[in-house]
């Protein structure tokens, strides 16, 4: 079966950080771009984060740019997000989402999410 | 940054019924459009890629429309299973991949 399974979220206070994972399974990881999306309670769904198959480019929104960064490990079949200098506003469910392929770009994977909470 | 806006908000509607819900962006973005469906609580889900293209798995009551800046989703008659949030986002460009506001569709 072809999944995504996200993990690491949880409360973190103000200014913190924190490392979310993205572990995919039943098919072939490395061929993929991925990227992550959120959406904060009761909102909508915010683009965050794209990387390439290869591993670049990489694309950031501009809300996330200079404090997250995307990463992969292909050995792994995981895909990670780094969250630094978190704010109140980052809270929310945290997605990772398979492009579907090179010249549609849709997503056609997505894993359950993870809850973010940014709180002191 | 492209803008997307999606309308309406919210449609109340009944089982059996015919729905549309537009997309339009601020630029032309050929046919790089996508909707997804979430239902409360769970992930969203592709039903519709490049404007018109039904993804696999997803009945056929759903459609897609439009080109350039004008863009439908329909859905030829309503199932109870339908009642949901529908998202469009456009893919022309990247960053950002912008997401519409949403359209929640409820029970009338």
């Amino acid at each position: 079966e072809v999944q995504l399974v996200e993990s690491g979220g949880g409360l973190v206070q103000p200014g913190g950080s924190l490392r979310l994972s993205c572990a995919a399974s039943g098919f072939t990881f490395s061929g993929y771009s991925m990227n992550w999306v959120r959406q904060a309670p009761g909102k909508g769904l915010e683009w965050l984060s794209f990387i390439r198959s290869s591993g670049s480019p990489i694309y950031y929104a501009d809300s996330v740019k200079g404090r997250f960064a995307i990463s992969r490990d292909d050995a792994k079949s995981t895909l990670y997000l780094q969250m630094n200098s978190l704010r109140a506003e980052d809270t929310g469910i945290y997605y990772c989402a398979r492009d579907r392929d090179f010249m549609t770009d849709a997503l056609d994977i997505w894993g359950p999410g993870t809850m973010v909470t940014v709180s002191s | 940054d492209i803008q997307v806006t999606q309308s309406p908000s919210s449609l109340p509607a009944s089982v059996g019924d015919r729905v549309t819900i537009t997309c339009r962006t601020s630029q032309s973005i050929s046919n790089y459009l996508n909707w997804y469906q979430q239902q409360p609580g769970k992930a969203p889900k592709l039903l519709i890629y490049s404007a018109t293209n039904l993804q696999s798995g997803v009945p056929s009551r759903f459609s897609g429309s439009g080109s350039e800046t004008d863009f439908t989703l329909t859905i030829s008659s309503l199932q109870p299973e339908d009642f949901a949030t529908y998202y469009c986002q456009q893919s022309y460009t990247t960053p950002p991949r912008t997401f519409g506001q949403g359209t929640k569709l409820e029970i009338k």
